[in-house]
């Protein structure tokens, strides 16, 4: 079953212009949810995670069990947020993932 | 070490031979997990232990995958008489399992099954 989708795979945006990175998950638990982000030729690590509630290189994402998401957004996309970035979400001690969506920030 | 260590970086075996790819987590991480990546994909999970006990393998796709982890703390993964299916970018994660705690991955192998 797929737990963890995110629609786009690749998205562009313009230096400057806000960025919206979609994730949407299916869990009848409580879940707990993270971005990866994988930088041209570095390693796969941790964006941010939901229970932290925390702002990383300007990146925040709101848990919405509402609609079981967990969007990635970003006021004002920079050159360096060009990269991968996958949305998990860990269940028991499992990890699942989407499939990665490709930002491209244009200058 | 400082952060998971997995070797080779980068594999190129012929169809039918065997491979062994090695996982180093960081120290005192429990939980150690296995992936397999293909081009344009996110990360499949292979295979989870905690300690040296195989928790979950239904991620393994066939009879010829097999992972081991000792001593609880390196882990290998081998493929038997590989298939050029087989090509994938191979990636290993350790957490604490304490909590709401992240995976750490490694740099990955790039195995390439001509």
């Amino acid at each position: 079953a797929q737990r963890v989708t995110q629609p786009e795979k690749l998205l562009s945006v313009f230096k400057g212009a806000p960025v919206e990175l979609k994730c949407n998950y299916s869990y009848s638990g409580s879940p707990e949810l993270f971005w990866y982000v994988q930088y041209s030729r570095q390693r796969l690590q941790l964006l941010l995670r939901h229970i932290s509630r925390e702002s990383i290189k300007g990146f925040t994402a709101d848990l919405n069990k509402g609609e079981t998401s967990f969007h990635l957004k970003k006021p004002f996309a920079q050159e360096e947020d060009s990269a991968m970035y996958y949305c998990a979400l860990r269940t028991g001690n499992q990890f699942y993932f989407g499939t990665g969506t490709s930002l491209t920030v244009i200058p | 070490g400082a952060g998971v260590s997995q070797s080779p970086r980068y594999k190129v075996t012929k169809r039918g031979q065997d491979v062994a790819l090695r996982c180093d987590p960081i120290s005192g991480h429990v939980s150690l997990y296995w992936y397999r990546q293909a081009l344009g994909q996110g990360p499949e999970f292979l295979t989870y232990f905690n300690y040296e006990a195989q928790q979950d393998k239904s991620g393994l796709p066939n009879d010829r995958f097999s992972a081991e982890r000792p001593e609880g703390s390196i882990s290998t993964l081998t493929i038997q008489r590989t298939e050029q299916r087989d090509s994938a970018m191979y990636r290993c994660a350790s957490s604490l399992n304490r909590g709401n705690t992240e995976a750490f991955f490694g740099q990955g192998t790039r195995l390439t099954v001509v």
